[in-house]
């Protein structure tokens, strides 16, 4: 079945660092690949989104890379600050549905 | 808008119990769908609406699970008899057009424990 694998579980950086999370998706034909943030006790937000047709997204100090040949899609947190401590999660949608299926997330902390 | 409304927001219960989860999605948005999260499933994909009418249920664990959505401000989460094992939080989120936007709003979940 459809299938979306995160790695790393947890993640421990420096503040200032660079933090990087990658995914890779089973359904050749998904389209929509995603990022939420959810800090603790509250409820996942989207941070960034790419579509297929776009190989690189950027947004302040986030981008996401996409690698439709290879199915993978990778988060880069860049200048780490301590209020980007939480758990992050990927997502793919499945074929042209409008079906999301997460990842199994990263916890990251931001190390003072 | 207040974005989607979820309630209530922790309930505890006893095995065997009837539980009923209610959710308000935002004004506009065609897309209503019931997601669960524990540490060790992560989140699982329940069922989705659109425009009210049920799209996917494959994802509902078993016939002790049942959704509705009997108007487009208004969908229920019903389990029963509940189980110790469906302790998790459960969330609503709502979509609207996806070719503007494939963003998923989340409601603030419902934390569900059942004793």
């Amino acid at each position: 079945g459809e299938n979306v694998e995160q790695h790393p579980s947890t993640l421990s950086v420096q503040e200032g660092d660079s933090a990087v999370i990658k995914c890779t998706y089973s359904d050749s034909a998904s389209n929509y690949f995603p990022w939420y943030k959810q800090e603790l006790g509250k409820r996942p937000q989207l941070i960034i989104d790419i579509r297929s047709n776009v190989g690189e997204k950027k947004d302040q100090r986030i981008a996401v890379t996409l690698n439709k040949t290879a199915k993978h899609f990778s988060l880069h947190i860049t200048e780490t600050q301590p209020e980007d401590s939480a758990v992050y999660f990927c997502a793919a949608s499945i074929g042209s549905s409008y079906k999301l299926i997460f990842g199994s997330g990263t916890r990251l902390l931001v190390r003072p | 808008d207040a974005g989607v409304i979820q309630s209530p927001r922790h309930e505890v219960t006893e095995m065997g119990q009837e539980v009923t989860l209610r959710c308000k999605p935002i004004s506009g948005h065609d897309y209503l769908f019931w997601y669960r999260q524990t540490m060790m499933r992560g989140l699982e994909l329940l069922i989705y609406f659109n425009n009210n009418v049920p799209i996917d249920d494959s994802g509902m664990p078993e016939d002790r699970f049942s959704a509705k959505m009997p108007n487009a401000s208004f969908s229920t989460l019903k389990i029963q008899p509940s189980e110790p094992r469906d302790s998790a939080v459960y969330f609503c989120a709502s979509r609207g057009d996806v070719r503007n936007t494939g963003e998923l709003f989340f409601g603030e979940g419902s934390r569900l424990t059942v004793l």
